[in-house]
């Protein structure tokens, strides 16, 4: 138990389908992140927020779609997806500006695009 | 660019040693972290370093040389758990963190 729970832990879905992921973080962090992680490839930064506000864009696409509605909450909406978009969706959570910042992960989504 | 570097894959003896090495080229330095992720599971974060030398927690070392852009992650007396990727990541100059793909290691008994 990391202190930060993802949900669905598995989800398939169509190219046309519309689907969310969930991220609830315990632990009173101020920052939550949103990464894609592929077989054999570095973790991805996809969405930052900090103090709630989106920092960071990394070049995604529009059809993934943040949303931080508070400190704990982090959700990603998903829409007309490809099959390339398919991987280990992981969302984290960091107390950034104190000690190390290292960063807490939940467990994942894995999503799978037919 | 930026690039961290570390092995693919490793094997290792349950009971031995292993050395996992990571070398980086990045724009600035604040921190080299280490996390470790059994398969299925989140990564957890094992180790930080910002300043050289090592820092030792158990059975886990992690060394850091900044001159040299280098890092490595020293685990003793093996156990069958012990067996996961272990991950890589320097945060830069403008605190981005930059990840290593990841060393997947195998314990055998």
């Amino acid at each position: 138990e990391t202190g930060v729970t993802q949900t669905p832990r598995h989800l398939v879905m169509g190219m046309t389908n519309k689907k969310s992921l969930k991220c609830e973080q315990h632990l009173g962090h101020n920052a939550m992140y949103w990464y894609k992680q592929s077989a054999k490839k570095p973790l991805e930064l996809m969405f930052v927020y900090n103090f709630k506000e989106q920092t960071e864009n990394n070049s995604v696409p529009s059809r993934f779609s943040p949303e931080c509605p508070n400190s704990s909450h982090l959700f990603l909406h998903l829409h007309t997806l490809q099959p390339e978009d398919s991987a280990l969706y992981l969302c984290a959570s960091s107390q950034v500006y104190e000690g190390p910042g290292e960063l807490f992960f939940g467990e994942g989504s894995r999503l799978t695009v037919l | 660019g930026q690039n961290i570097d570390q092995p693919t894959e490793m094997t290792a003896t349950e009971g031995a040693i292993v050395q996992i090495n990571c070398t980086y080229q990045t724009s600035g330095f604040n921190g080299l972290f280490w996390y470790q992720q059994h398969a299925g599971e989140a990564p957890t974060f094992l180790s930080y370093n910002v300043l050289d030398g090592l820092e030792e927690k158990g059975r886990f070392s992690s060394f850091l040389s900044r001159s040299k852009g280098y890092s490595y992650l020293l685990l003793k007396e093996l156990q069958m758990k012990d067996s996961a990727s272990y991950l890589c990541a320097v945060r830069d100059s403008n605190y981005q963190l930059i990840w290593g793909a990841g060393t997947k290691l195998i314990i055998k008994p």
